[in-house]
């Protein structure tokens, strides 16, 4: 089944213990992007990687930190996580080069940092 | 920089109703794509329509259709006969493409309640 895995689904932790979420995707695609989706404010990108080795910041990337070693694992990383990223995050991949494929989305992680 | 609203936070209808999303962008760009998703309770995103700026034919998908308007840059999702099981969030997506990122621009989403 074609699918985009993150881990875990739920996680809380305290305030500057460093955290990875992980992203795996089984459908070759070489576009990979993280969102985190907060109350009244919709679903914002924070890094995206068009492919192995390529990554880059998307609108509200600070705090956060990406690697692309493989094409089909994106984690996200927080180094030192601060309540204000307390959100609901999505990784999501697509085919890259096709204009306008859709995104499809991992089930997201519920992050909470106290 | 390019915009989506999404005026109705939430919705409450009875079910059988007939309901509308609304949906209105904003973007320079002459080639772009529209999306709508869907959020159910469990919380994950469920694609259910993409449209490009240069096909305004509208769509039908068995109780779900889409009205898209570029003269008022809008593209409405209507639900027909709704069924409790279309409780979810829905949020309407604008994808601009930059250097290669296929980035969406989310609105913030109208929370649909079908009351039995």
């Amino acid at each position: 089944e074609a699918q985009v895995t993150q881990n875990p689904r739920y996680l809380i932790t305290v305030t500057g213990k460093k955290l990875t979420v992980t992203c795996s995707q089984n459908m070759n695609h070489e576009y990979m992007s993280w969102y985190r989706q907060d109350p009244g404010l919709g679903l914002r990108q924070i890094y995206y990687s068009m492919n192995v080795e390529v990554t880059d910041k998307g609108d509200v990337p600070e705090g956060y930190k990406v690697s692309r070693k493989e094409k089909r694992n994106f984690p996200l990383i927080l180094e030192s996580p601060s309540p204000n990223q307390t959100s609901l995050y999505f990784c999501a991949s697509s085919q890259a080069g096709v204009a306008g494929s859709p995104l499809h989305f991992g089930n997201g992680t519920r992050l909470t940092v106290t | 920089a390019q915009k989506v609203t999404q005026a109705q936070t939430e919705i409450s209808v009875v079910e059988k109703e007939d309901v509308t999303l609304d949906c209105v962008y904003e973007t320079r760009d002459t080639t772009y794509y529209l999306f709508w998703y869907k959020q159910p309770p469990s919380g994950e995103l469920v694609f259910l329509i993409r449209r490009n700026s240069f096909d305004e034919q509208n769509e039908i998908s068995g109780r779900y259709s889409w009205n898209f308007q570029k003269s008022t840059s809008s593209f409405n999702f209507t639900i027909t006969a709704s069924q409790v099981v279309d409780s979810a969030v829905y949020f309407c997506a604008l994808s601009e493409r930059h250097f290669g990122n296929e980035k969406l621009t989310f609105g913030t989403g109208t929370r649909l309640t079908i009351i039995p």
